[in-house]
């Protein structure tokens, strides 16, 4: 299995600014998404991370507004831009295992609120 | 697009009974991933099916799948205040996972 590190674990930011999320997996994997849940929710995939290309964006997230990147295999960071309150939620950041079972594993996630 | 539904959405269950929560799915997939989620935590796999048939077990909780109804099915046995957290399902398709709305358990002793 994949132990996967993110950090800033919480954080409270100001409308305007903007928060760069990192994440750090401990072996090798295959995919990496990150995805946001509002409070009780379930997972909305943002967009999957790309090694050394622009990452895959779903329909409703644009790269202007959650920029990432993924420089390597086992690293990636998402920045959400211009934070206004409605960004407040949960951001995980997520790999897919070279195993068969393809398993998807999760970092503890971002706590993020903006006031 | 893939649609997952979990019913229920929301169990409140006597310690000691059984119940099971069913995962539905609108497409054809022969991958499905459950998940436990505790309050303010990130989620833990709990269990990988990866065939028509497949039945996992761990402690009071069993899984299976049937991807010719494409459902899968989490049931608990003997429940205990433990198990209380939510249980998401995922399916994966076309190399993206997609999960269900989620079944928040409540173990009442």
């Amino acid at each position: 299995s994949a132990v996967i590190s993110q950090k800033p674990s919480r954080d409270i930011c100001q409308r305007g600014t903007s928060l760069t999320i990192q994440c750090q997996v401990d072996s090798q994997v295959t995919m990496m998404f990150w995805y946001r849940q509002q409070p009780g929710q379930s997972l909305t995939l943002i967009a999957t991370a790309n090694q050394g290309s622009e990452a895959t964006y779903e329909s409703g997230f644009v790269i202007d507004k959650f920029p990432i990147s993924r420089p390597n295999l086992t690293f990636s960071t998402l920045t959400v831009s211009n934070m206004s309150p409605e960004d407040s939620s949960i951001y995980l950041c997520s790999a897919r295992g070279v195993e068969n079972s393809g398993e998807l594993f999760f970092g503890e996630g971002s706590r993020l609120t903006v006031l | 697009e893939l649609k997952v539904e979990q019913n229920p959405l929301f169990l409140s269950m006597q310690e000691g009974k059984n119940y099971t929560i069913y995962c539905n799915y609108s497409t054809t997939s022969d991958r499905l991933y459950w998940y436990r989620q505790d309050p303010g935590k990130s989620l833990e796999s709990l269990f990988v099916l990866l065939s028509n048939g497949a039945v996992k077990q761990e402690g009071r909780l069993m899984a299976s799948l049937d991807t010719k109804a494409r459902l899968s099915t989490l049931h608990i046995t003997a429940a205990v205040h433990d198990l209380s957290a939510t249980y998401f399902c995922a399916v994966l398709w076309r190399n993206q996972f997609y999960f269900g709305t989620g079944t928040s358990l409540t173990v009442i002793p």
